[in-house]
């Protein structure tokens, strides 16, 4: 079963926009992870925050963690055409091994 | 340095047939993940494989079942196919040293079509 909810499902932009979406998780967790995928492919590895950290950056990408309202957001700024895909966050829930996926945004940036 | 590779790409099978999908992990990795994502839909935990033992299985039947090899690669095999078989399969590679708690790397997929 999926873990939680992601919000929106689809989003469409411009570009140099900036792009955000939540994902909302229901347990207990060690940390949460947010992954690319483009055209139904494998996924590509964006960052991962500690369930210990707030906020962490990595270029162009923004992610903030709320252990008490069980929540995280993904921030892309100033938008391109290649971040056009499907953006997942996976949590690691404690005590487990496996990743535990929400059902993804599906972004679109228009050129 | 290879990452992980999938085979096969694409793969059509018939409702009953037994499928195997294989996976070569990332180089220095150990521990390999499966994954099945249906349209539209997150990827759903099938099972881990590390020391060639099943250490953790999601909310899969005894159909599906895996396989890893002491080179680390890994298999796995779906028996008595159903409709609802269709998906992509997803491997993905980490060091059991570092867990969970480090990025997984991902495989290409396996799409698999029963019809």
């Amino acid at each position: 079963s999926q873990q939680g909810e992601e919000d929106p499902q689809a989003l469409s932009i411009q570009e140099g926009e900036n792009a955000t979406m939540n994902c909302s998780y229901k347990t207990s967790i060690n940390n949460l992870q947010w992954y690319r995928q483009n055209s139904g492919r494998g996924l590509v590895h964006l960052i991962l925050i500690r369930s210990n950290e707030r906020e962490k950056h990595s270029g162009r990408l923004r992610v903030t963690l709320d252990t008490s309202k069980k929540s995280s957001s993904l921030l892309i700024t100033a938008s391109r055409a290649a971040d056009t895909a499907s953006y997942f966050c996976a949590t690691v829930n404690t005590g487990r091994r496996a990743l535990t996926f929400g059902s993804g945004t599906r972004l679109q940036v228009q050129p | 340095d290879a990452g992980v590779t999938q085979s096969p790409t694409h793969l059509i099978k018939t409702r009953g047939q037994q499928v195997t999908l294989r996976c070569s992990p990332k180089s220095g990795h150990d521990t390999v993940s499966w994954y099945q994502q249906a349209l539209g839909q997150g990827p759903q935990f099938i099972f881990q494989y590390y020391e060639e033992e099943e250490r953790q299985r999601g909310n899969f039947p005894d159909r599906f079942s895996g396989h890893q090899f002491p080179n680390y690669s890994s298999e796995l095999n779906v028996n008595a196919l159903l409709l609802g078989d269709s998906a992509l399969y997803l491997c993905a590679s980490s060091l059991a040293g570092q867990g969970v708690t480090y990025a997984q790397y991902f495989g290409p997929g396996t799409r698999l079509t029963v019809t």
